[in-house]
């Protein structure tokens, strides 16, 4: 089946850096997804992006997906950005299960 | 939109109880998802809906473990017996759509079994 690997696993910053975290898959896909888990356990959906880019406010996405890659950007990182962001994708092979990236661990230090 | 409801938030219970967790899912969605994520396994898909029909249910662990959707509004994930290595976040996810849509998760509903 598909594999998505997210790098890195982990990633400290200090408050108001600018951060680029990467999700490799190793087929096709017809739907990706971005979701941030904050430190109460909440997964909030930030992208639905199976291609192209896509922004809102400081935070971006661009999906390549001839490359089988997408990158979640996060600019001017505040405190309440910490937690685990999460990729996911739908292949076409696995119909509607979305299979996940094992997520990186962003701490934002202030 | 309210989103997606699951109760409770918090449960605490006895190894052997029957546990039973609730979920609403957005108004309009027609697809509705169970997942569990503990540390060591990650998320987990249990168990999907379309159309208030259980679709695929091989996530499930066991026969322990058993979900109904009596309606386009309302789900719910029963555990009977309960047992500690149950212990665990369990989500409710919807989407407009089965597939190629973006999927919504609920709070979440945390789980410990003594």
């Amino acid at each position: 089946g598909i594999q998505v690997e997210q790098s890195p696993p982990d990633l400290i910053l200090q408050e108001g850096a600018n951060s680029t975290l990467r999700c490799n898959f190793s087929d096709s896909v017809n739907n990706l997804q971005w979701f941030h888990q904050n430190p109460w356990g909440q997964l909030i959906n930030l992208f639905y992006i199976p291609s192209g880019t896509k922004q809102n406010g400081r935070l971006s996405a661009t999906t390549v997906a001839t490359e089988r890659y997408s990158l979640l950007y996060i600019s001017s990182s505040q405190t309440t950005d910490s937690g685990v962001y999460f990729c996911a994708v739908e292949s076409p092979d696995s119909n509607y299960q979305l299979i996940w990236g094992a997520g990186t661990k962003l701490i934002i230090k202030p | 939109d309210a989103g997606v409801i699951q109760s409770p938030r918090h449960e605490v219970t006895e190894m052997g109880q029957e546990v039973t967790l609730r979920c609403k899912p957005i108004s309009g969605h027609n697809s509705l998802f169970w997942y569990r994520q503990t540390m060591m396994r990650g998320l987990e898909l249990l168990i999907y809906f379309n159309n208030n029909v259980p679709i695929d249910d091989s996530g499930m662990p066991e026969d322990r473990f058993s979900a109904k959707m009596p309606n386009a509004s309302f789900s719910t994930l029963k555990i009977q017996p309960s047992e500690p290595r149950d212990s665990a976040v369990y989500f409710c996810a919807s989407s407009l759509v089965f597939s190629g849509n973006t999927i919504y998760f609920g709070e979440g509903s945390w789980l410990t079994v003594v």
